[in-house]
């Protein structure tokens, strides 16, 4: 039972190329999340899934897009990178709809966009 | 939108003694707070949820309150170790402010167990 998993770990791109990260999770979970987590900031909420087949935008959505073809697999797509996207990227899932449900993180993707 | 405010960025105690970690927000009360844990180069780890109509919550050395009117949440650590070094999260549901069906974190404590 791996739990949450994220690939890759890291990454660096040059701004105006695009890139997907991928999130995989084996505990049959309904909800899967995008955040990004910036120094100083806490972590924000980016995109979210309550599941297959449905996206919604969380706090900080522009620039970004997201799919969920798969119940267990969430992805996140940077069409035209910028440096503004440089930070570390987690992916998060949760059970069902029962709101006080814990969330499971991943283990994060460092990106950097020069 | 929610604001939330942990208090200093960083802690330090010693061991042995008891860590209390202050989150404050400051717009709509939120059904629920959870607190995580964080250590360096690693995704948050959830520790403890505690419900808007609940008090207090206890799970081994640890312990949240909860006081809506005051809009704030303590969480301790008792007999505190040098293991217990991490940065610690503060976060609240997005939904019952009618945002996403998510959560909404503070910045963290970074909390030092000094031996």
């Amino acid at each position: 039972n791996a739990g949450v998993t994220q690939t890759p770990k890291f990454r660096v791109l040059k701004t105006g190329q695009s890139m997907t990260l991928l999130c995989a999770q084996d505990m049959n979970h309904e909800y899967m999340y995008w955040y990004r987590q910036d120094p100083g900031m806490g972590l924000r909420l980016i995109h979210y899934s309550v599941g297959e087949g449905t996206t919604a935008k969380g706090e900080v959505p522009d620039g970004y897009n997201v799919s969920r073809l798969k119940k267990q697999n969430f992805l996140l797509g940077l069409e035209s990178a910028a440096p503004s996207q440089t930070s570390v990227y987690f992916c998060a899932s949760r059970e069902n709809r029962d709101s006080y449900n814990e969330q499971f993180f991943g283990p994060g993707t460092r990106l950097t966009v020069l | 939108s929610q604001k939330i405010e942990q208090n200093s960025e960083a802690l330090n105690i010693q061991e042995g003694k008891t860590a209390t970690l202050t989150c404050n927000y400051t717009n709509y009360s939120p059904a629920y707070l959870q607190w995580y844990r964080q250590d360096p180069g690693r995704g948050p780890v959830f520790l403890l949820l505690i419900r808007e109509n609940e008090k207090e919550k206890r799970k081994e050395r640890l312990k949240v309150t909860f006081d809506t009117t005051l809009k704030q949440s303590l969480f301790h650590i008792t007999a505190s170790q040098p293991a217990d070094s991490a940065t610690y999260l503060c976060a609240l549901d997005m939904s019952s402010g009618g945002g996403a069906d998510g959560l909404t974190f503070g910045k963290g404590t970074h909390l030092i167990i000094q031996p």
